[in-house]
């Protein structure tokens, strides 16, 4: 069975410049996940979906990012435009429905801003 | 929201030497702590997980115990070997699943 599946893996941009991150979540996985990981810190969730609707989009710093899950499967996370602090792992996951089930992570894309 | 806090940072143990890694959490609510082991460069992986149902869980040299009234849970590795090595976060669900800021274990050989 494939795993969570994320593209870029490495992105290096100027800052004010756009980025997008794509994932694929893992077969029959309603729910899917953005966190950002810092250096030497604990993902930090960004957006929860439930098949295509954002249920917790609370901590997406929305002047800037923007996510979407159209068909309930893959997922595109943006940002618009980046900022030196922006600099992170950007982490995907998915589960079976609902947040108490395990999360399964994708490799990640590692967003360098200049 | 939920706060979750996790200790220590860095942890040395010999080869062979238990190593103990700690958090607690905030909310009462929560119902779900998951352990997940990364190793450098690569993505989370669950190791151990429990409920609130159950106060503690073991697989093979790993075990979690969780003490809801306290609001704290550990891990345990027995046996450390070197390939044991990484950074752990532990996490508490509600609604959603808070980490905590990571223990990196180094075991020497």
């Amino acid at each position: 069975e494939a795993g969570v599946v994320q593209s870029p893996r490495y992105k290096i941009i100027e800052k004010k410049q756009p980025v997008a991150f794509w994932c694929n979540p893992i077969s029959g996985h309603n729910t899917l996940y953005w966190y950002l990981q810092n250096l030497g810190q604990g993902p930090e969730l960004l957006i929860r979906y439930e098949n295509e609707e954002a249920v917790d989009d609370s901590q997406l710093p929305k002047d800037r990012f923007s996510a979407e899950r159209l068909k309930g499967v893959d997922s595109t996370l943006k940002i618009q435009p980046a900022e030196l602090g922006d600099s992170a792992v950007y982490l995907c996951a998915s589960s079976l429905a609902g947040a108490l089930n395990e999360q399964f992570f994708g490799p990640g894309t590692r967003l360098t801003v200049l | 929201g939920e706060n979750v806090e996790q200790h220590p940072s860095t942890l040395s143990v010999q080869e062979g030497d238990s190593a103990v890694i700690k958090c607690t959490y905030s909310d009462s609510a929560s119902n779900y702590f998951p352990w997940y082991k990364q190793e450098l460069g690569k993505r989370p992986q669950l190791i151990i997980d429990i409920r609130s149902n159950v106060g503690e869980k073991k697989d093979q040299r790993i075990a979690v115990t969780l003490n809801k009234t306290a609001k704290h849970f550990s891990l345990h590795i027995t046996e450390t070997q070197p390939e044991d090595s990484a950074v752990y976060f532990c996490a508490a669900t509600l609604n959603d699943m808070r980490f905590g800021a990571g223990t990196r274990l180094t075991v020497k050989p």
